[in-house]
């Protein structure tokens, strides 16, 4: 059963500390999107990645939020340092160039106090 | 950029009737429109989506039409259930984005007994 995942699910921190979301993108799939989910602004892309090179992180807060793919299997989104108005859930999702489909993960609900 | 509004964005339904969302976008040339369903606590699922050399596609008691000269599309629920009950996002790809997806902002369906 291919599917995104992502760790960790839950993630409550203080604020000034640095937080990591991981996604494993379904195999083979060679785009890789990250996005913020609030009440207030909906589904916001951050970042997106094609043959792990970022194509668009326009989205993204550039002076804290910082997002790579190390490897085929592994993408990462950091916050350094994080602030209470980081808090939201994250989605990674993936697919395959041309395709248009993305798939979800199950998200990382982050609360930054 | 491309701009998807969808409406409305909660919609009340007794068990068996019908419900209908419709969306529009902005960017003539975008060529794929796809219908997530996010569950609380879960990330958004692909249920369908349709292309734009297509006028109409079903599967089983969803479906979603495209008007392109109005640039607007829908989604069909015939025979609601009470697991039907979700929120409901429209997307499109525009163009000169890869395989962005630009985002409605949501439709809150609750299926009453």
């Amino acid at each position: 059963d291919a599917r995104v995942t992502q760790t960790p699910r839950h993630k409550v921190t203080e604020m000034g500390q640095e937080v990591t979301m991981r996604c494993q993108p379904i195999l083979g799939h060679n785009t890789v999107f990250w996005y913020r989910q609030t009440m207030m602004q909906g589904l916001e892309l951050l970042a997106y990645f094609r043959n792990r090179a970022p194509l668009d992180d326009s989205g993204m807060p550039k002076d804290r939020f910082s997002a790579e793919m190390p490897d085929a299997t592994l993408a990462t989104l950091k916050i350094q340092p994080s602030e209470p108005r980081d808090s939201a859930v994250y989605f990674c999702a993936s697919g395959l160039v041309g395709r248009g489909e993305q798939f979800f993960g199950p998200g990382t609900r982050l609360t930054v106090l | 950029g491309e701009n998807v509004e969808q409406h409305p964005s909660t919609l009340s339904v007794q068990e068996g009737d019908s419900a209908v969302i419709k969306c529009t976008y902005s960017d003539s040339a975008s060529n794929y429109f796809p219908w997530y369903k996010q569950e609380l606590g879960k990330g958004p699922q692909l249920i369908i989506d349709i292309r734009s050399n297509v006028g109409e596609k079903k599967d089983q008691r969803i479906a979603v039409t495209l008007n392109k000269t109005a640039k607007h599309f829908s989604l069909h629920i015939t025979e609601t259930q009470p697991e039907d009950s979700a929120v409901y996002f429209c997307a499109a790809r525009g163009t000169g984005g890869g395989n962005k997806l630009t985002f409605g902002t949501g439709t809150q369906l609750k299926v009453e007994l």
